[in-house]
């Protein structure tokens, strides 16, 4: 069974400075990942997607991720955190080839300090 | 075009009873997915509708059950409710095609209180 570790339930950035939430992923073939963000008393909104394509992958709001077969990751960064950035932010592998099936991770909340 | 709607937003009930909470996918979409949200043990897939069949099932005992109707809507009903069914529940609609890539656009949650 696939499994996601997202290491850090909480995580803390001061405006401007780097976000990098740490997504690790454990499957015998080349997954389809994703970024997810939940904003409070909404549902899941799509970053951004790997499918076998580019690894590195550019995404909404100038999200970006790494897809790293040799370390089994695949890291969210931002370069420069925003406000609007503090949400919750769940890494996901789909458990099959149409991506209907989602297995995620626990979550990482983003705090942003001004 | 209208999002994935799901109704109701909020929901109270109390311990034995049962719930149905309904979703309706984007216009096209013929694939409803539930998900469920605890703080305890995060998200987790439920089932899968397809054409008024349930395609694929995560792993919830049979108190949790779903279906799907010809115009796509969906429901999911949970008989005698514990506390610990207190949730998000989730619903996402995508396009189903199988063996390809279907994007998943998912609405905003019901959140169901058992008491």
């Amino acid at each position: 069974a696939q499994s996601v570790t997202q290491l850090g339930s909480h995580v803390s950035v001061s405006e401007g400075a780097l976000v990098l939430l740490r997504c690790n992923y454990s499957s015998s073939v080349p997954p389809y990942l994703f970024w997810y963000v939940q904003y409070p008393n909404q549902g899941l909104q799509l970053l951004l997607k790997y499918t076998s394509a580019a690894t590195l992958v550019k995404g909404i709001n100038g999200f970006e991720a790494e897809f790293k077969k040799s370390e089994t990751s695949f890291h969210l960064t931002k370069p420069s955190a925003h406000m609007s950035d503090a949400a919750e932010y769940f890494c996901a592998v789909s458990s099959n080839n149409a991506g209907n099936m989602l297995t995620f991770g626990g979550g990482t909340r983003l705090m942003v300090k001004p | 075009k209208a999002g994935v709607t799901q109704t109701p937003r909020y929901l109270i009930k109390t311990r034995g009873q049962q719930v149905t909470l309904s979703c309706s996918p984007i216009s096209g979409h013929r694939s409803v997915s539930w998900y469920q949200q605890t703080p305890g043990q995060g998200l987790q897939f439920l089932f899968e509708y397809f054409s008024e069949t349930q395609r694929n099932k995560g792993n919830f005992p049979g108190r949790f059950s779903g279906r799907q109707f010809s115009n796509s809507r969906s429901e999911m009903n949970v008989s005698t409710l514990e506390l610990g069914d207190s949730a998000l529940y989730l619903c996402a609609s995508s396009s189903g095609l199988a063996g390809t890539y279907n994007e998943q656009f998912f609405g905003p949650g019901t959140r169901l209180t058992v008491l």
